[in-house]
């Protein structure tokens, strides 16, 4: 079993969409949580902290569980230049090296 | 903001050289990390350091080394390049608490 899971998508959406994606992760010890977005060939990048409180910016909204272990993302009025991979990435206790999900592929089509 | 450059964005190479990947960070950071990312495998690691000339292998160190003589400079090694190891290498650095910033990438073909 993957330390962290995500449906592969992809997700087809129209523009204006609400959309949302879950991930679930193994490790309970697991600490720190983030979305990155990995635009076509060019390399991931931060898009959000995920709080254990939830956290909102703008159109994104990042909710973590700790007790069920899976974090989710939610973008509401989606946008063209919202289509992209996103990728669940976890860290835990003794483990300097964050750990990546295999991403979800959106695509917001007109 | 922290940037991560790599030297090459693009490189092809022949079955059997010694190639060189260079990674330089700017921002002080203790820890940078090399990955793999190849289709339907997501991102893999492969080396990281935490330190000057302190490393630990990651989950797929076969067939690479690494180097760490100055802590903004992180090298990846492929001894022997194989055609196995066609595929987008990333470098990252890290703060403590926070997330990666990844470099742009280097797209390795070898041939």
């Amino acid at each position: 079993r993957k330390e962290v899971e995500q449906d592969p998508g992809p997700f087809n959406v129209p523009e204006g969409a609400t959309v949302a994606f879950n991930c679930t992760y193994s490790n309970s010890a697991s600490q720190s949580f983030f979305w990155y977005r990995q635009d076509c060939r060019k390399e991931p990048k931060l898009l959000m902290s995920v709080y254990s409180s939830g956290n909102e910016d703008g159109r994104f909204t990042a909710q973590l569980n700790r007790a069920s272990q899976y974090i989710s993302l939610l973008i509401r009025d989606s946008k063209l230049s919202d289509s992209a991979t996103y990728l669940c990435v976890v860290t835990h206790t003794g483990r300097r090296a964050l750990t990546f999900g295999s991403g979800t592929r959106l695509q917001v089509q007109p | 903001d922290v940037k991560v450059t790599q030297s090459s964005r693009y490189l092809v190479k022949r079955t059997g050289e010694k190639v060189f990947l260079e990674c330089v960070q700017d921002m002080d950071h203790e820890n940078m990390f090399w990955y793999r990312q190849d289709p339907g495998l997501g991102l893999r690691l492969i080396y990281f350091s935490y330190d000057v000339k302190m490393k630990e292998k990651g989950d797929i160190p076969e067939g690479y080394s690494v180097s760490r003589e100055k802590k903004e400079r992180f090298s990846l090694i492929l001894e022997s390049a194989s055609t196995n190891q066609t595929s987008m290498y990333l470098c990252a650095s890290r703060s403590a608490d926070y997330g990666y910033t990844f470099g742009s990438g280097t797209r390795l073909t070898v041939v």
